[in-house]
């Protein structure tokens, strides 16, 4: 079984488009990240969200919402998309008391034309 | 600010030899955690070790050690018998518990080659 599923895995969208990536996760964990790796490979935090509420926001631009149905999903939408959107983004989780190691899904890659 | 630095972009290795890879971090606080992620051609981000640093002794995780020196701020990562699925880029990552925030901070990375 899967144990952080992120959909879709490739999505490619025109400049000003609106689009939503959606993670789930079945380990029971209770956060839930967003990072970004930018095209040098460099990941980022975006979002981190505990018990549904959102304890972590970077200076992320506001186009950037993330949006938790449960404990179990945290999906990422992203309004008016601009080229530097494209990236590729991935979703993880962990228990907020510990273990602390994070756990990935397969990431998804944007590309905005 | 914590940061962490990668001071190899790009190494390689021989089959079944050894290789270190190399990490050190930047931080104020005395508890924390420093990871090993790779990330084969996939694109999957897979957790390779752990490292809590409270913990003297080094972790180990079959052929992968690490050298964890904390005065000196450095957390390098050793492949032992190195194989060909060991080819990927390698991150560096630390975190803090404390404050509420558990965000990871990665090293840019280290694309690591490992040759038949």
């Amino acid at each position: 079984d899967t144990a952080v599923s992120q959909t879709p895995k490739y999505l490619v969208t025109q400049m000003g488009n609106d689009k939503s990536i959606k993670c789930e996760q079945n380990l029971g964990h209770d956060t839930m990240y967003w990072y970004k790796q930018d095209s040098k490979k460099f990941l980022k935090i975006m979002f981190s969200y505990n018990n549904k509420e959102l304890i972590i926001n970077e200076t992320v631009p506001n186009r950037f919402s993330p949006k938790s149905p449960d404990k179990a999903h945290l999906n990422l939408h992203i309004n008016s998309l601009e080229l530097g959107d494209s990236a590729v983004y991935f979703c993880a989780s962990s228990q907020i008391h510990g273990p602390y190691e994070q756990y990935f899904g397969p990431g998804t890659r944007l590309t905005v034309t | 600010a914590q940061t962490v630095t990668q001071s190899q972009p790009e190494m390689s290795v021989q089959e079944a030899e050894t290789v270190t890879l190399s990490c050190t971090y930047d931080t104020s606080e005395s508890n924390y955690y420093l990871f090993w992620y790779k990330q084969p051609p996939s694109r999957q981000m897979i957790l390779v070790i752990r490292q809590e640093a409270y913990k003297q002794q080094n972790a180990t995780e079959n052929r992968f050690s690490v050298n964890f020196q904390k005065a000196a701020k450095s957390f390098s990562l050793k492949i032992s018998d190195s194989q060909l699925g060991d080819t990927a880029m390698y991150f560096c990552a630390y975190l803090y518990s404390g404050a509420g925030s558990y965000q990871l901070t990665f090293g840019k990375g280290t694309k690591l080659s490992v040759i038949p």
